[in-house]
């Protein structure tokens, strides 16, 4: 069964400095990995994709992430923070028996220090 | 496009209260979803329509009952809730077609209140 772990519930950075959000996921089969991010009293918004091919996957804001099958890991970066990247953040995985249900970690939240 | 619509957005209603969200999608996206997320938690999965059909309820209680009247409409009636039931609810659409790439697009929620 598909599961996400995402390490650190709060992650302070420097305006900045580099944004390093921790996700592990198991999976018995390739996997399809997201990642979200919810601003405070919105909905979710989609950061990034992997499906298949390139395990290095850009997406909105200047963030990316890598697809690393040996780690069984997706890691979310981005160079340089800044304040509007203030956010929860959400790791999330296709469970393989139905298309239609995602799995969710237990979100980061992205704090950014002046 | 990649909007997803929700109203109302805020609801504050009584326990003996019926109510409904409205979800609202133009993407031509077949399946679609609601989601519950308590504060500080991620969402937790309610419904999800295919096709117009009912294809999964995660143990959600009856007082909860979903509508999907067409493709691009979904809606959530509401009838005596209980404040535990307070709580940001979002909709969300995907392809839903087999070969599709599954990723869900939400709308902003609707913040419920229950007195």
């Amino acid at each position: 069964a598909q599961s996400v772990t995402q390490l650190g519930s709060h992650v302070s950075v420097s305006e900045g400095a580099l944004v390093l959000l921790r996700c592990n996921y198991s999976s018995s089969v390739p996997p399809y990995l997201f990642w979200y991010v919810q601003y405070p009293n919105q909905g979710l918004q989609l950061l990034l994709k992997y499906t298949t091919g390139a395990t290095l996957v850009k997406g909105i804001n200047g963030f990316e992430a890598e697809f690393k099958k040996s780690e069984t890991s997706f890691h979310l970066t981005k160079p340089s923070a800044h304040m509007s990247d203030a956010a929860e953040y959400f790791c999330a995985v296709i469970k393989s028996s139905s298309a239609s249900k995602i799995i969710f970690g237990s979100g980061t939240r992205l704090s950014i220090r002046p | 496009d990649t909007e997803v619509t929700q109203t109302p957005k805020h609801l504050v209603m009584g326990m003996t209260n019926k109510k409904s969200l409205k979800c609202e999608q133009h993407m031509g996206h077949r399946a679609m979803y609601w989601y519950k997320q308590k504060a500080k938690k991620p969402p937790e999965l309610m419904f999800v329509y295919s096709y117009e059909k009912l294809s999964i309820n995660e143990s959600v209680p009856s007082r909860f009952s979903p509508e999907c009247p067409n493709s691009s409409l979904l809606n959530l009636h509401l009838h005596a809730l209980q404040p535990e039931d307070s709580a940001l609810y979002l909709c969300a659409s995907s392809q839903g077609r087999t070969g599709s790439t599954y990723e869900q697009y939400f709308g902003p929620g609707t913040r419920l209140t229950v007195t």
